[in-house]
């Protein structure tokens, strides 16, 4: 099946800081990935749609400057959380789909703790 | 805008009993179901959705529009199935924008 995979799975850095989180599809092109966030025993929330070569669609209440999505190629889009503060501490997870099947395959996430 | 609700948090059984996760949906168009289920240290991954009508795991699901739902069901659990069920939700057939529920975690007892 379609690999996608997360980096890095687990993050810690200091209030302030700018965080980078990549979601590559290993074996298979994406035009459109997804980005989620998951709260602790809670769901998963949609984010952003990250569609290659155009600019990501946002959620309502997402805010698009302080969650900055780059989706450069076919295989990989970024997550840059900017000035992170602890509030932006969770679980974020990444979806890709695979063009022609109506299916998203998940990433394994990535643990982002802000000091 | 569409919502998925997954009634219970938690949903306790023992091996060999029939399992029944309830999931309720609403929306406008003609949505289609999926379900999601998380292993413990797993990532998320596919069970079954509504259009292919099939069993995975011995579990279906049916999509019963006069009462928005898709509960998921198997006659017969399995410690193995124990792990956390996401319902989701996506607005059309393009596989976009999938609103999931807030799961249900299934503990099924030896």
């Amino acid at each position: 099946g379609a690999v996608v995979s997360q980096h890095p799975s687990r993050v810690i850095c200091k209030s302030g800081t700018s965080v980078k989180i990549e979601c590559r599809s290993l074996d298979f092109q994406a035009t459109t990935m997804f980005w989620y966030r998951q709260f602790p025993k809670k769901s998963l929330m949609l984010m952003a749609t990250s569609n290659e070569g155009s600019k990501a669609t946002y959620e309502q209440g997402v805010e698009k400057d302080k969650f900055l999505i780059n989706h450069a190629s076919l295989t990989l889009s970024t997550l840059t959380v900017t000035s992170a503060h602890p509030e932006d501490s969770s679980f974020y997870i990444c979806s890709a789909r695979v063009p022609g099947v109506n299916e998203q395959f998940f990433g394994p996430g990535t643990r982002l703790t802000v000091l | 805008a569409q919502r998925v609700t997954q009634p219970e948090k938690l949903l306790s059984v023992f091996k060999g009993a029939p399992v029944e996760l309830k999931c309720n949906y609403s929306y406008s168009g003609s949505p289609e179901l999926f379900w999601y289920v998380q292993y413990s240290r797993q990532r998320l991954q596919l069970l079954l959705r509504h259009i292919s009508r099939e069993s995975i795991k011995g579990f279906t699901a049916d999509l019963n529009k006069g009462e928005t739902s898709f509960h998921l069901k198997k006659p017969f659990a399995q410690e193995e199935d124990s792990a956390m069920y996401y319902c989701a939700l996506s607005p059309n057939n393009a596989g976009n924008m999938l609103t999931f529920g807030g799961g249900t975690r299934l503990m099924v007892k030896p």
